[in-house]
């Protein structure tokens, strides 16, 4: 069965501190991992997008991690800001545009 | 450029009548994704199209649900005969020609359907 789990479901922190959040998958066949930032009440913001043979991206603060042979992939913050609480979610999708969302880790900021 | 447009933010109805959901993609955009949101859950898939032609409506149930994209105007979800587990957001979501396994998807503000 196609599944994305992510871990911690929530997770506070102090404002400065950095986090890192992970992403299991059973997804095949893989073709790429996404991790997105959803705020309250918004649609989803795509942070980073990786395929099969990439195992790092960064995107300013952000860092993502693909391990395609354990299946799992972690997003790192750097120096956390307020405006970082927020949803967030591992995304798998496979061949032919179909993609699995993971229920995502809330985060919270606190100063 | 304007993103992914959708109306109407909030949507409330009551059982058994009809819920029109509206999504206009982005400029230059011709494949949207429907994507339903429970309570509580991670974003689940209904339904893949381009400009009038469903490519993949796997995630959608196949009773009382519908979408289109036609040529002119907006992609359009319709739920018949709604029930209270139709109360969800209702995402869409935008993408330009798919040629690569990594385009990127531009999601809409969403719908909440609300049904009472």
């Amino acid at each position: 069965k196609n599944q994305v789990e992510q871990s911690p479901q929530s997770l506070i922190i102090l404002e400065g501190k950095n986090c890192t959040l992970q992403c299991n998958y059973t997804v095949s066949p893989f073709s790429n991992l996404r991790w997105y930032k959803q705020d309250t009440g918004r649609g989803p913001v795509s942070l980073t997008i990786m395929t099969f043979s990439e195992n790092t991206k960064s995107n300013g603060r952000y860092t993502a991690t693909l391990d395609a042979d354990t299946k799992q992939s972690s997003l790192h913050i750097t120096a956390s800001q307020l405006s970082d609480s927020a949803s967030y979610i591992c995304v798998v999708g496979i061949t032919g545009n179909q993609f699995y969302f993971g229920t995502g880790t809330s985060l919270t900021v606190i100063p | 450029n304007a993103g992914v447009m959708q109306n109407p933010r909030h949507l409330v109805r009551r059982r058994g009548q009809e819920a029109r959901l509206r999504c206009s993609p982005m400029k230059g955009h011709s494949h949207v994704y429907w994507y339903r949101q429970l309570p509580e859950e991670g974003l689940k898939f209904m339904v893949y199209l381009q400009k009038e032609n469903i490519i993949d409506e796997s995630g959608m149930p196949k009773e009382r649900f519908s979408a289109e994209f036609p040529k002119e105007g907006p992609s359009i979800l319709r739920i018949q005969q709604v029930v209270r587990g139709d109360s969800a957001a209702y995402f869409c979501a935008s993408s330009p020609q798919v040629g690569t396994h990594h385009y990127e998807q531009y999601f809409g503000p969403g719908t909440r359907l609300t049904v009472t």
